[in-house]
């Protein structure tokens, strides 16, 4: 079946310009996050959204990052006023749904390398 | 509050070698653990994860972790390395908190074998 896919795959911007970067989830999949993975560093959460919950967007870095999810399903984050920092691939990941969402495995996309020049 | 602590940034192992990758957590409530691997320009996938059942888990490729609550570790190990293991490996610690399950990932460790 068909995994998590996000694009586009690379996405070269100018300082200043809006993006939105696009995930498509496994279907059936209530859980989607958001991350961010630096050069060398780590994953970094940023958001997520659980079924018809609000998300928790605890992991945003400024207002500047905002995401929404359309019927439960297909995400768009946007980055405003993009920053040389914002700089990183961007991956999603969605799961199934649980009782116990903690032990469910996340199946993770190829990500959204952006460049901002 | 929960983070999670991988000791070594890279490892460099020979092929045919036992591999140690640690993992150090920390967490008020029992937590979920998993190990994740990312290939070079691959997506990442998941290896094992540990979810209060049997405290040696055991994954895929001849990987396999274990679980000790008294040393807040979840190291993994495997046997014998093959040059196809050679990967970015991510420890990651899940607990409920308000509501939400947000994993924490550790910072990786790159892994390198040597023929």
């Amino acid at each position: 079946g068909a995994g998590v896919s996000q694009s586009p795959s690379n996405k070269v911007t100018e300082k200043g310009k809006d993006v939105e970067l696009r995930c498509d989830p496994i279907s059936g999949h209530t859980a989607l996050y958001w991350y961010r993975q630096s050069l060398g560093q780590g994953l970094e959460f940023l958001i997520y959204f659980q079924g018809n919950s609000a998300p928790d967007k605890s992991g945003l870095p400024s207002d500047r990052f905002s995401a929404e999810r359309t019927g439960g399903s297909v995400s768009t984050l946007t980055i405003q006023r993009t920053q040389q920092e914002d700089s990183a691939v961007y991956l999603c990941a969605s799961s199934p749904p649980g009782l116990a969402g903690s032990t469910d495995t996340q199946y993770f996309g190829p990500g959204t390398r952006l460049t901002v020049l | 509050a929960q983070s999670v602590t991988q000791l070594d940034s890279h490892v460099s192992v020979s092929e045919g070698t036992p591999v140690l990758l640690r993992c150090n957590y920390s967490s008020s409530y029992s937590p979920s653990l998993f190990w994740y691997v990312q290939h070079p320009n691959k997506g990442l996938q998941l290896l094992l994860k540990y979810t209060s059942a049997a405290t040696l888990v055991k994954g895929i490729n001849g990987f396999e972790a274990e679980f000790k609550k008294s040393e807040t570790s979840f190291h993994l190990t495997k046997p014998s390395a093959h040059m196809s293991d050679a990967a970015e490996y991510f420890c990651v610690v899940s607990v409920l908190s308000g509501g939400s399950y947000i994993p924490t990932f550790g910072r990786g460790t790159s892994l390198i074998v040597h023929p």
